[in-house]
């Protein structure tokens, strides 16, 4: 299994505060995912990276904003939070592009906006 | 702009009984790669299979089996005999060279396996 780390595990956070979620990969994987998790919608592509510095808009991207500076990180900030961004956060990576090897996922970060 | 439907939401067996959970997807790319994901209780997201849209062939694992027909672009996933650890949400993905890296998720289907 790819070395995924995401933290926090868990926040419980105010409206309108900002929020930054870490993954931390060990594997030396070139592409990065930040995926959201909400019953009835599966997992939905918020922001991802090709490379250092190098990111890219997912389908869920308004209110989040993401940071790559090193390879083995890859940053989700909450600019504001908002009720309807509680949600489980899953990282994920991958070697190789698209489709020619698995995604491999964090264990996921449960944010919980009062 | 791609699409992954399960239509089953939740599926309850009782063990030992065989269950196969749907998966039909869009996409109009020729170049593409199907996946199924296993999310346990635990929370984690556990890689099962992955596939691309030019082998066809049907795969077999222990008690796990996969049906992939383009010609009804379904990806159907088959557990046989089914244990009390298999109950989990799976989720069926979709991404293709065209799609930008994206894994476009089903809905996930939720299955309960009762003793």
């Amino acid at each position: 299994d790819a070395g995924i780390t995401q933290s926090p595990r868990h926040k419980v956070t105010e409206t309108g505060t900002p929020v930054t979620l870490r993954c931390h990969q060990t594997e030396n994987h070139r592409y990065m995912y930040w995926y959201r998790q909400d019953p009835g919608h599966g997992l939905r592509l918020i922001h991802y990276s090709y490379g250092v510095k190098d990111t890219d808009k997912g389908e869920v991207s308004d209110g989040y904003s993401v940071s790559r500076s090193k390879t083995e990180d890859f940053l989700l900030t909450l600019e504001s939070a908002t009720s309807s961004q509680t949600s489980v956060y899953f990282c994920a990576t991958q070697g190789r592009k698209g489709g020619d090897t698995e995604a491999f996922f964090g264990q996921g970060t449960r944010l919980t906006v009062v | 702009a791609q699409k992954v439907t399960q239509a089953q939401t939740e599926i309850s067996v009782v063990e030992k009984e065989d269950v196969t959970l749907d998966c039909v997807y869009e996409t109009r790319d020729t170049t593409y790669y199907l996946f199924w994901y296993k999310q346990p209780p635990s929370g984690e997201l556990v890689f099962l299979i992955r596939r691309n849209s030019f082998d066809e062939q049907n795969e077999i694992s222990g008690r796990y089996s996969w049906n992939f027909q383009k010609s009804t672009s379904s990806f159907n996933f088959t557990i046989t005999a089914s244990q009390v650890v298999d109950s989990a949400v799976y989720f069926c993905a979709l991404t293709s060279n065209n799609a930008g890296n994206m894994l476009t998720f089903g809905g996930g289907t939720r299955l309960m396996v009762k003793p």
